[in-house]
């Protein structure tokens, strides 16, 4: 079965420090993989999206990952974040052969200002 | 940890049959929200909801509807199945400046 692990649920940055968001699947076969961002009182939105090709994705307001095959990784980076990336991050794996998506249990961000 | 309920997990159904996916939280959350995901692809909003009697349609346009009587059930209803109804249903829960959750899905195939 499909499993998606975050390694950490709080997370607490500066303004401009930079972030990077650990995510581990474990399938070893092929995958689509996904990063969600949740901003408070607000519903699901992607952030970003891995189906082939250029293992570096880039995604919306800075955001990028980097997918790893042999570590089985899809880490989310962002070189320097804002108070509003204040938000809790889902990574999300879909593998070939299963028709669902697994979510990770989301890591809460929380930018001082 | 927290409870997200979601029930049936597979559902198969034959075309023109209503349908109705359970979802219940026991945390007390105001909002809670029903998201449709076809295989291998991202999810999309269909329903929320910000408290009882409070119920908006979301991005993705979808047949089914919802209702809120309860803070705790969010159930979502189809009321002539088809097949491109078929999809995984995923609904959660969350309140303002807490984190959310989950329930484990509905699979769901019309035939």
């Amino acid at each position: 079965a499909q499993s998606v692990s975050q390694h950490n649920h709080h997370v607490i940055l500066s303004e401009a420090a930079s972030l990077e968001l650990g995510c581990n699947y474990s399938y070893g076969g092929t995958v689509n993989l996904f990063w969600y961002v949740q901003y408070p009182g607000q519903h699901l939105q992607l952030l970003l999206k891995y189906f082939s090709g250029d293992p570096l994705v880039k995604g919306i307001k800075g955001f990028e990952a980097e997918f790893i095959k042999s570590k089985f990784s899809f880490n989310l980076r962002k070189p320097s974040v804002q108070w509003s990336d204040t938000a809790e991050y889902f990574c999300a794996v879909n593998a070939l052969g299963y028709s669902t998506l697994t979510f990770g249990k989301g890591t809460m961000l929380l930018v001082s200002p | 940890e927290a409870d997200i309920y979601q029930t049936p997990r597979y559902l198969v159904i034959g075309t023109g049959k209503k349908i109705t996916l359970e979802c219940s939280q026991t945390m007390g959350h105001d909002k809670m929200y029903w998201y449709q995901q076809d295989p291998g692809m991202e999810l999309h909003l269909i329903h929320y909801s910000y408290g009882v009697n409070s119920t908006e349609k979301g991005d993705l346009s979808s047949e089914s509807t919802v209702s809120r009587i309860r803070t705790e059930h969010f159930p979502l209803t189809l009321e002539s199945a088809r097949p491109s109804h078929t999809s995984q249903y995923l609904c959660a829960s969350s309140d303002t400046g807490a984190r959310a959750f989950f329930g484990q899905g509905t699979r769901l195939t019309v035939v």
